[in-house]
């Protein structure tokens, strides 16, 4: 099955600075892959998502840049703000049969950013 | 629109008993999944349904079952709780429509086994 490995486990930044979270793939036939961000005691919520058939995807101060070949894909946040401070979670799904697919996570960043 | 709700949101069991947990999706959406977050382990998944049936799942033993009712609200349950299962589980919705890939989570149910 898919495999999805993320990095680093913990980053710590200043207020300001950026910060990128990198995640790889195992199976090529992946081909949607979102982002999620969870505050301590709360829901993920989705962040931002790209399909295989896009290299990036930008919202403001967050950006999620995809490279097929390397099976590899990262999180950029810009500016970074105290808000941010949050563990993250990448997530690739593969098509099974008909329209299932399954959508396996990252072991998540603790993104903390000091002020 | 109402998010998805599930309940209860806190539960302390002992080892040996079962407990049934609930989610209710998102009006319109008819699939409905479930995971298990852990420290260290980050979100495991456990099973998809979709229209009252179940179409994935997810590397758990048997005693982790579901189902899906006919509103699209979803139930799981765990017999012969252990001390590792412990943790917070998730469902999450999707309407499953041609951009129906965006999961929406609930808030989750804590359970904690003694």
């Amino acid at each position: 099955g898919e495999n999805v490995e993320q990095h680093p486990s913990t980053l710590s930044v200043q207020e300001g600075d950026s910060a990128v979270i990198k995640c790889t793939y195992s199976d090529s036939a992946s081909n949607y892959f979102p982002w999620y961000k969870q505050e301590l005691g709360k829901r993920p919520q989705l962040i931002i998502d790209i399909r295989s058939n896009v290299g990036e995807k930008k919202d403001q101060r967050i950006a999620v840049t995809l490279n097929k070949t390397a099976k590899h894909f990262s999180l950029h946040i810009t500016e970074t703000q105290p808000e941010d401070s949050a563990v993250y979670f990448c997530a690739a799904i593969v098509p099974s049969s008909g329209s299932a697919r399954q959508l396996t996570f990252g072991s998540g960043t603790q993104l903390t950013v000091l002020p | 629109k109402a998010g998805v709700t599930q309940t209860p949101r806190y539960l302390i069991k002992t080892r040996g008993q079962q407990v049934t947990l609930s989610c209710s999706p998102i009006s319109g959406h008819r699939s409905v999944s479930w995971y298990q977050q852990t420290p260290g382990q980050g979100l495991q998944f456990l099973f998809e349904y979709f229209s009252e049936t179940q179409r994935n799942k997810g590397n758990f033993p048997g005693r982790f079952s579901g189902r899906q009712f006919s509103n699209s609200r979803s139930e799981m349950n765990v017999s012969t709780l252990e001390l590792g299962d412990s943790a917070l589980y998730l469902c999450a919705s999707r309407l499953d429509g041609g951009s129906g890939e965006k999961l929406f989570f609930g808030s989750g149910t804590q359970l904690s086994v003694l």
